[in-house]
Formats: C-alpha cells, structure tokens, sequence
C-alpha cells in the first residue's frame, strides 16, 4: 500500500525551529517528486514546497517561507524532512507530506498521494 | 488571497448537480490542461478526484467531471449525494506565476 507518514510536528516559539519528517512506503520513492502542503486551522490548502525526483537537487518554496524553511530528502530512508526556521505564529497548521506527479517540462500536474498530516503551533 | 478564485460556498439538493469554477489567469489555466481537483473531508486529508482538467483517478465515481473554458476550470458533480459534502480546492501549474497553485476552496452543502 503506498503511504506517507509525517511526524515530527509540535509546539514551537516565534523565532525558533522545528524539523519535520515524512516517511514514504510502498512505491519508489526516489523516482517521485515531493511537496509540503500546509493547512492553516479553518483555512484552506497552501503549497509551500517542492523538492524534485532522484538526487534533491530542484527545490522550489512559496514566498511565505523561501528563506526559512528547507526541503530535503534522503532517498536510502525514503523519507523527506521540512526545516522550518525562524518560525512564526502565521507558521501555525497542519502539514502534508503529498507525493507529486509531474507533466512534461516539468510542469506540475497533480497531488495524488497524501499523508495525515503532522500539526505545528507556533506560540510564545 | 488565494492565487486561483473559487465561490466561498456552493449548496445543492440530494440527485441534483453543482459546478464549482475556479478562475485563473490567461498564463496558467488558460494556457495549460494541467488542472486538478481535490476533495477534503472534515479531519481528513485531501483526495485528488480530478486531473488533467477531465481526467479521473482510478477508483473515483463518475458522477465528478471537469471542464475548462478560456482562464476558468469547472468541477461539475452530478447526481448529489450526502457524502458529497466537504471542501474542494482547484490547484493548476502555474506557469510564470510559479509551480503550483491553489484556490481558496469551496465548501460544499448538500441540502
């Protein structure tokens, strides 16, 4: 069964840190493209990473976290992790792990598979 | 401000059918087929039940289609059911504006 696990979501202070994690099994993880999908309480979806297939090399973040958060993966763990630095309270949701499925030129085309999700609050 | 547009709130009675529009601009859904679906229950993650603008995943009932006319992509779901309800959110490549966008979503009431 393909599945996306998160972990690693939790309390943190403005200005501080955390390390999510995402646990990739049943499909071959390193030949997939990776995002991070958040979900602000009683708000809507909101994309805020990419990381491209096989060596990480192509990242891309949305504005509200370039600079602050980094995406990597390890494919020998089939997992991938969200740096998020410098955290504040709008910082504050839940987190998808949501495997990419990519068109020609590398143009996005769907999010087919998600996780649960891992939630953030940030709060001094 | 969400970078595609969608109605805050759609209604519609048991058996009848809804379209959700999402609206983008001329550089993205205008230009490209690259249009996806996502349905979300409460507490649950989001499910992808349209891509490609028409096509739909394995497994997902025919009752949802989609379409797309110039800067404007439609989620059409016939035949309303209970479990129907929930958020919808539109997502498209989006070309020059970035990789990926997202609509604001749309909650979903079945009367």
């Amino acid at each position: 069964e393909v599945q996306l696990m998160e972990s690693g979501g939790g309390s943190g202070q403005p200005g501080g840190s955390l390390r999510l994690s995402c646990a990739a099994s049943g499909f071959t993880f390193f030949t997939y493209t990776m995002n991070w999908v958040r979900q602000a309480p009683g708000k809507g979806l909101e994309w805020i990473s990419f990381i491209g297939s096989e060596s990480g090399t192509t990242t891309y973040y949305a504005e509200s976290v370039k600079g602050r958060f980094t995406v990597s993966r390890d494919n020998a763990k089939n997992s991938l992790y969200l740096q998020m630095d410098s955290l504040t309270y709008e910082d504050t949701g839940l987190y998808y792990c949501v495997r990419g499925v990519m068109g020609v030129a590398m143009r996005f085309r769907a999010f087919d598979v998600w996780g649960r999700g891992t939630m953030v609050t940030v709060f001094s | 401000q969400s970078a595609l547009t969608q109605p805050a709130s759609v209604s519609g009675s048991p058996g009848r059918s809804i379209t959700i529009s999402c609206t983008g601009g001329s550089s993205d859904v205008g230009t490209y087929d690259l249009v996806s679906w996502y349905q979300q229950h409460p507490g649950k993650a989001p499910k992808v039940i349209i891509y490609d603008v028409t096509r739909r995943p394995s497994g997902v009932s025919g009752r949802f289609s989609g379409s797309k006319s110039g800067n404007t992509a439609y989620l059409t779901i016939s035949g309303l059911q209970a479990e129907d309800e929930g958020d919808y959110y539109c997502c498209s490549y989006g070309g020059s504006r970035g990789l990926v966008l997202l609509g604001g979503g749309t909650k979903l009431t079945v009367l």
